[in-house]
């Protein structure tokens, strides 16, 4: 399976945009870079997924390198909601397991 | 639609006790999917099913039975309940492939003393 790395926590001032990188250099060239997150204790929320194409949706943006070896989260323009726990996970093709990481706390600050 | 619900949403157990975990979802997903959160932790995968009548073990499956006898029901059996079981447990649903993300339900905080 292949591992992302992702800094424990980051800062952000609101209305600014916030980037989380993630680093996946294992990853097979068939494999998906999912990003969700998690609110206080909620379920994990979906946010974007692509293979190698840059993606972007009404939520965020996802950037990801010509060697798929990393890739990072865009938020935009920050909101203090949007302080959560952010996971990068790579999805193991075969069996549509995720498998989670400890992820990156964005903390969003006025 | 209701997504995916998880019943109870807490519950405190004696050790050596035994509960199921419920979990349904009315999307009709072929996968389905129990995690369990430790406090400051990720998620860990303790069981999946691609389909009715199939299972699988997770990562952590030591302690935990499964059973999915229809698409919609997956529920989770602790049996000889630890304290090392306390844990936030989430039940998650997705389309085949997965490509259009997972859909998790609220989780069920749970507590062995």
């Amino acid at each position: 399976d292949a591992k992302t790395t992702q800094p424990p926590s980051m800062d952000c001032a609101e209305g600014r945009a916030a980037n989380l990188p993630c680093n996946h250099s294992t990853i097979s060239g068939n494999e998906y870079v999912y990003w969700y997150r998690q609110i206080h204790s909620q379920g994990p929320q979906y946010i974007i997924h692509g293979l190698k194409n840059n993606e972007t949706n009404e939520m965020a943006s996802l950037i990801i390198t010509e060697d798929r070896k990393s890739s990072t989260l865009i938020l935009p323009h920050a909101t203090l909601r949007d302080t959560a726990v952010y996971y990068c996970i790579v999805r193991v093709e075969v069996t549509d397991k995720l498998i989670f990481g400890t992820g990156t706390r964005l903390q969003v600050f006025p | 639609n209701a997504g995916v619900t998880q019943t109870p949403k807490f519950r405190i157990l004696k050790i050596g006790q035994s509960m199921t975990l419920q979990c349904t979802q009315d999307m009709n997903h072929n996968y389905m999917y129990w995690y369990r959160q430790d406090p400051g932790m990720g998620l860990k995968l303790i069981y999946y099913s691609v389909g009715a009548g199939i299972t699988d073990k997770g990562e952590v499956p030591n302690g935990y039975n499964v059973s999915r006898s229809t698409t919609e029901d997956f529920p989770l059996r602790l049996e000889l309940a630890a304290p090392s079981q306390t844990s936030v447990y989430f039940c998650a649903s997705s389309l085949v492939g997965g490509d259009y993300g997972y859909t998790f339900g609220s989780g069920t905080r749970l507590t062995v003393v």
